[in-house]
């Protein structure tokens, strides 16, 4: 069975500190990794991972996928209290029908 | 913003009842995607829909159903409400085919079964 699995499922943090989200994955035909950012509801884009250690980077947030070991991370720097939301990774697959497979998602909370 | 509506934002019903929600995509994008998010989980996938016919499912009961219009909007309706349909309905718009799917949701609608 896909799956997607993310650690830590929660993280508390204050401002100015960097921290490092997980994203594990085991599915077939794999084709891509997302992440994307939930704050209230509506989960917004952050990256879309397709090849193996080409780092991404927006502003204080960058991301790396590591298709031998099936993981990607998630960092952030100089978090701020805007940062406080569910970060959520997703894997795609490159045959089928096209979906997103969750992972539950991180809780970040960044304290002033 | 994504440019995905979603209607209600909120809705309770009680066991037993229907519900229709409802999405309007983002200008341009030809294909929906429904997703249900329960309390401390992922979105799971429930269904998709290009060219107004069902493009693929996942693990739901058939009592979950959609449409998609003329106009790529689209509706997620459920019979017979359980408990445990109580979640986060998000709506999801992209333009099928292009090399770099993303998809662009919607900010949802929470419903509660009593």
């Amino acid at each position: 069975e896909d799956k997607v699995v993310q650690s830590p499922l929660s993280l508390v943090v204050h401002e100015g500190d960097t921290v490092t989200l997980n994203c594990s994955y085991e599915v077939t035909n794999f084709r891509s990794l997302l992440w994307y950012k939930q704050e209230k509801k509506a989960p917004t884009f952050l990256f879309m991972l397709t090849s193996s250690g080409i780092e991404k980077k927006s502003g204080r947030l960058s991301s790396i996928l590591d298709k031998k070991e099936l993981f990607s991370i998630l960092n952030i720097t100089a978090t701020q209290t805007g940062d406080s939301a569910v970060y959520l990774c997703a894997a795609t697959l490159s045959s089928g029908t096209y979906k997103y497979i969750f992972g539950t998602g991180t809780r970040l909370k960044v304290l002033a | 913003e994504t440019g995905v509506t979603q209607s209600p934002t909120h809705l309770i019903k009680t066991r037993g009842q229907q519900v229709t929600l409802r999405c309007s995509s983002q200008s341009g994008h030809n294909t929906v995607s429904w997703y249900q998010q329960a309390l401390g989980q992922g979105p799971q996938f429930i269904f998709q829909y290009y060219r107004e016919e069902e493009n693929g499912r996942g693990n739901f009961p058939p009592r979950f159903s959609g449409l998609q219009f003329p106009n790529y909007s689209s509706e997620l309706n459920v019979n017979a409400l359980e408990l445990d349909d109580s979640a986060l309905y998000l709506c999801a718009s992209s333009i099928s085919g292009t090399t770099n799917e993303k998809l662009f949701f919607g900010s949802g609608t929470q419903l509660s079964v009593l």
